[in-house]
């Protein structure tokens, strides 16, 4: 079974540029998270999809953050304009039906903002 | 912020020795979870426990649930270098999922 796909891995950008994550979740997972994780923190959810609809984006700094998984599947998660605080690591999750709660992670895509 | 707390925040041992670490959280829950993360890496989900549950097992690790006192426990058992990583407990009341502060574990061989 594929694992959750994202990319880059690695992105550096300068302050005010524009960025985005793509997310490819496992296969038949309808749950689909995006976590912000700073250096020496723990994650942050961002925003949790269930399918298509947003279930949870109360942390997600919508004046500059926004994200879409427009056919229930794939998801992108967009950063602009771009602010040195938003260094850190973003990490896509995905659960299902079967999965007893448990969410699977991907690798994740660093990004560095300069 | 509704974020669990973990305790110790690093935690360095002997292989063979026995690891606690400790997580508490402010809000009602459905259920806790336990992940790990390796240097670099996506987190991999270890055990969960249910609200109505007090203890549970799997291998080496044992997790314990006092909801009286919204604390939780993960015990991992002769240790092993492999081991080392971070270890993050994880809230899900319902349609809010919260991450904790989580504990660097080291593993000394």
């Amino acid at each position: 079974e594929a694992g959750v796909a994202q990319s880059p891995r690695y992105k550096i950008i300068e302050k005010r540029q524009s960025v985005a994550f793509w997310c490819n979740p496992i296969s038949g997972h309808a749950t689909l998270y995006w976590y912000q994780q700073i250096l020496g923190q723990g994650p942050k959810l961002l925003i949790q999809f269930q399918n298509n609809g947003v279930v949870d984006d109360s942390q997600l700094p919508k004046d500059r953050f926004s994200a879409e998984r427009l056919k229930g599947v794939d998801s992108t998660l967009k950063i602009q304009p771009a602010k040195l605080e938003d260094s850190a690591v973003y990490l896509c999750a995905s659960s299902g039906p079967l999965t007893n709660n448990e969410q699977f992670f991907g690798p994740g895509t660093r990004l560095t903002v300069l | 912020s509704q974020q669990g707390e973990e305790d110790p925040q690093a935690l360095s041992i002997q292989e063979g020795e026995n690891a606690t670490m400790n997580c508490s959280y402010k809000t009602s829950i459905n259920n806790l979870q336990w992940y790990r993360q390796n240097s670099g890496r996506g987190l991999v989900h270890l055990i969960l426990i249910r609200s109505n549950e007090r203890e549970k097992h799997s291998g080496r690790l044992r997790v314990t649930l006092d909801t009286s006192k919204k604390s939780s426990s993960l015990l991992i058992t002769a240790s092993r270098a492999a081991d080392t990583a971070s270890y993050f407990c994880a809230t899900d009341a319902g349609n809010q999922f919260y991450f904790g502060t989580g504990t660097s574990l080291t593993v000394i061989p």
